[in-house]
């Protein structure tokens, strides 16, 4: 089936450092999702990537999607603590629901 | 306020009783999905309804966990003869096509 990975896992920055995570798929995905999950919360939707090699921006936060649809990133520039949580994408393939990744938890350091 | 609601928000049972959770979507969503998520992993899916239609079904389900949408709009998830294993936070999720599911606040579901 299908298997979306996530990396890091971890990651601890320095309030005003850039961050950025990754996700792949084993498969070619029709759409990919990101979505923020805050400590204690429920997963938000952020926004979705459609087309081969997408870009999107929110303000300090930029989405790509890459050319095969395989893979994604989300880059956040300048970091705040209001960033804080996890970060997860979701692709779908062929299913009619999101599979998602593990996520990335983002811890900033003030 | 998402506009998903889910109920209850706890629940601790003992190992071998059933629990019901609940999950009323935004009312124009036709699509509603639960999802299981544990401790530091993203949510898993569990099963997908499109009105009162019961589309999919993850390989993962054992035949102790069942859905109901009965009317296309609430949907309750049931656990019977619950297991340690079945520890989890059960999120549902409501979307009005493939896009930007809205998540309820979950029920964290403990067995002891």
């Amino acid at each position: 089936g299908q298997q979306v990975m996530q990396i890091p896992q971890y990651q601890h920055v320095q309030e005003g450092e850039d961050f950025t995570t990754y996700c792949n798929s084993s498969t070619t995905l029709s759409n990919i999702q990101w979505y923020k999950q805050r400590p204690g919360g429920h997963p938000v939707f952020l926004i979705q990537l459609v087309k081969s090699g997408e870009v999107k921006k929110q303000k300090r936060l930029t989405f790509q999607f890459g050319e095969a649809k395989k893979n994604s990133s989300l880059h956040i520039t300048a970091t705040q603590t209001t960033d804080v949580g996890t970060y997860f994408c979701a692709g779908s393939g062929s299913a009619r629901q999101l599979t998602f990744g593990s996520g990335t938890q983002l811890t900033v350091l003030p | 306020d998402t506009g998903v609601s889910q109920n209850p928000r706890h629940k601790i049972t003992k190992r071998g009783q059933n629990v019901t959770f609940r999950c009323d979507p935004i009312s124009e969503h036709n699509r509603l999905y639960w999802y299981r998520q544990t401790l530091g992993q993203g949510p898993e899916f569990l099963t997908y309804f499109q009105n009162e239609a019961q589309l999919e079904k993850s390989r993962l389900l054992s035949d102790r966990f069942s859905a109901e949408r009965p009317k296309g709009s609430f949907s309750t998830l049931e656990i019977q003869r619950t297991e340690q294993g079945d520890s989890a936070m059960y999120l549902c999720a409501s979307s009005p096509q493939l896009v930007g599911y809205t998540f309820g606040s979950g029920t964290r579901l403990t067995v002891v």
